[in-house]
């Protein structure tokens, strides 16, 4: 069975600094991989996905990731991060050969951007 | 606003009541999926419908009882449940469970705490 793991558990920054989250996962096959993100209070939105191509990837708000294959990663980056981007950030993984039904999540990564 | 939406969004149950949660999607999906979201563990997947038709239950517990209708809700019907089962649990749906399709778009989810 696949797993994920995300490094860590809370990332306290100032704005302006540069961000990367480390997600890693384990499965043999060929897989897709998302990052979704969880503003306090509200339901969990899609920041990016990778299917194929281009390893890396740009999603909304600035964010980016970068697949490695040879990693089994999937980091995410800003260059810049901003108060607002305060949320919980959970990388995701599902199999591309087993119909997207198991779709498993990291255990989430905290970040808090002080202002 | 997602197009998923859950109902009740918090409620509060004994031990020895019977309740059911809600979920709908707005978005023409044929995939629909329950997760459990407890306080420092990973989403944990719970169960898969594709349409209409269960494809996956993750060695849930029988007091956790799904039922979909049709493609557009999704039930979970609980009974006699323990304070341990007290989480967010979030419905999601996704285009279908097919190879490509998968990317999954989340309700706001129910607060459900067992007394």
């Amino acid at each position: 069975a696949q797993s994920v793991s995300q490094h860590n558990h809370h990332v306290i920054l100032s704005e302006a600094a540069s961000l990367e989250l480390g997600c890693n996962y384990s499965y043999g096959g060929t897989v897709n991989l998302f990052w979704y993100v969880q503003y306090p209070g509200q339901h969990l939105q899609l920041l990016l996905k990778y299917f194929s191509g281009d390893p890396l990837v740009k999603g909304i708000k600035g964010f980016e990731a970068e697949f490695i294959k040879s990693k089994f990663s999937f980091n995410l980056r800003k260059p810049s991060v901003q108060w607002s981007d305060t949320a919980e950030y959970f990388c995701a993984v599902t199999p591309r050969d087993n119909y997207g039904q198991n779709f498993v999540f990291g255990p989430g990564t905290r970040l808090s951007v002080l202002p | 606003e997602t197009g998923v939406t859950q109902t009740p969004r918090h409620l509060v149950m004994g031990m020895t009541n019977k309740k059911s949660l809600k979920c709908e999607q707005h978005l023409g999906h044929n995939a629909m999926y329950w997760y459990k979201q407890s306080a420092k563990k990973p989403l944990e997947l719970m169960f898969v419908y594709s349409l209409e038709e269960r494809v996956e239950n993750n060695s849930v517990p029988s007091r956790f009882s799904p039922e979909c209708p049709n493609s557009s809700h999704l039930f979970l019907h609980l009974h006699t449940l323990q304070p341990e089962d007290s989480a967010l649990y979030l419905c999601a749906s996704s285009q279908d469970a097919g190879e490509g399709s998968n990317e999954q778009f989340f309700g706001p989810g129910t607060r459900l705490t067992v007394l």
